[in-house]
């Protein structure tokens, strides 16, 4: 079946650090990919996504590039913030046409950003 | 429109005991998931409703949960005779049929239970 394998963590780094989280996947026929965010004592929120082979998804400096080669989704962010601290999960939504399209999330990565 | 929304945010219960959790969508969505996640791990889905029919359910629905979207709005998942592998954290989503517009699905804050 469809799964989702993420970078474990956590991961600690100091403001203004280049971030990487590295997600791949196992998915039948072409799935869309998230990067969904949870923020401490908040729910799950949309970060971003792409829907085909080699689109970027981008959002609040966060970019990922869907790579069908390397079945990937790797997020990234050039110089992070405190604020940025959260809990980030990768997911894909693999249903066939006219399916649930229910969501399958890899385990978390949580990232601390320290001043 | 405020969101999705859970209630209760908390639920203690003691093994053996019934829960009942309830889920507000966003009003114009048709589709409401259903979605479980424990400590360390990410959400797992547990079911989906079109409108009031549920057309789907996860393995992981055991004979004794069992949710209702009864006129097509807001949702019920109910637990029986609890356990302590059933304390979690309890997930909502909502969002549009594809092809109404966008697809993403909107996370209420969750419903965490603990079973004693």
């Amino acid at each position: 079946g469809n799964s989702v394998t993420q970078m474990e963590g956590p991961v600690t780094l100091s403001e203004e650090a280049f971030l990487t989280i590295n997600c791949t996947y196992t998915a039948t026929g072409y799935p869309s990919l998230f990067w969904y965010v949870q923020y401490p004592g908040e729910g799950l929120q949309l970060l971003l996504k792409a829907t085909k082979a080699d689109d970027k998804g981008s959002n609040k400096g966060f970019e990922a590039t869907y790579r069908k080669e390397t079945t990937s989704f790797h997020l990234e962010k050039g110089s992070v913030q405190v604020s940025d601290s959260a809990v980030y999960f990768c997911a894909l939504s693999g249903a066939p046409e006219g399916g649930s399209e229910k969501l399958v999330f890899g385990k978390g990565t949580k990232l601390t950003v320290n001043p | 429109d405020t969101g999705v929304s859970q209630n209760p945010r908390h639920k203690i219960t003691k093994r053996g005991q019934n829960v009942t959790f309830r889920c507000d969508p966003i009003s114009e969505h048709n589709r409401l998931y259903w979605y479980r996640q424990t400590l360390g791990q990410g959400p797992e889905f547990l079911t989906y409703f079109q409108n009031e029919a549920q057309l789907e359910k996860s393995r992981l629905l055991s004979d004794r949960f069992s949710a209702e979207r009864p006129k097509g709005s807001f949702s019920t998942l109910e637990i029986q005779r609890t356990e302590q592998g059933d304390s979690a954290m309890y997930l909502c989503a909502s969002s549009l049929v594809p092809g109404q517009g966008t697809n993403e699905q909107f996370f209420g804050p969750g419903t965490r239970l603990t079973v004693l």
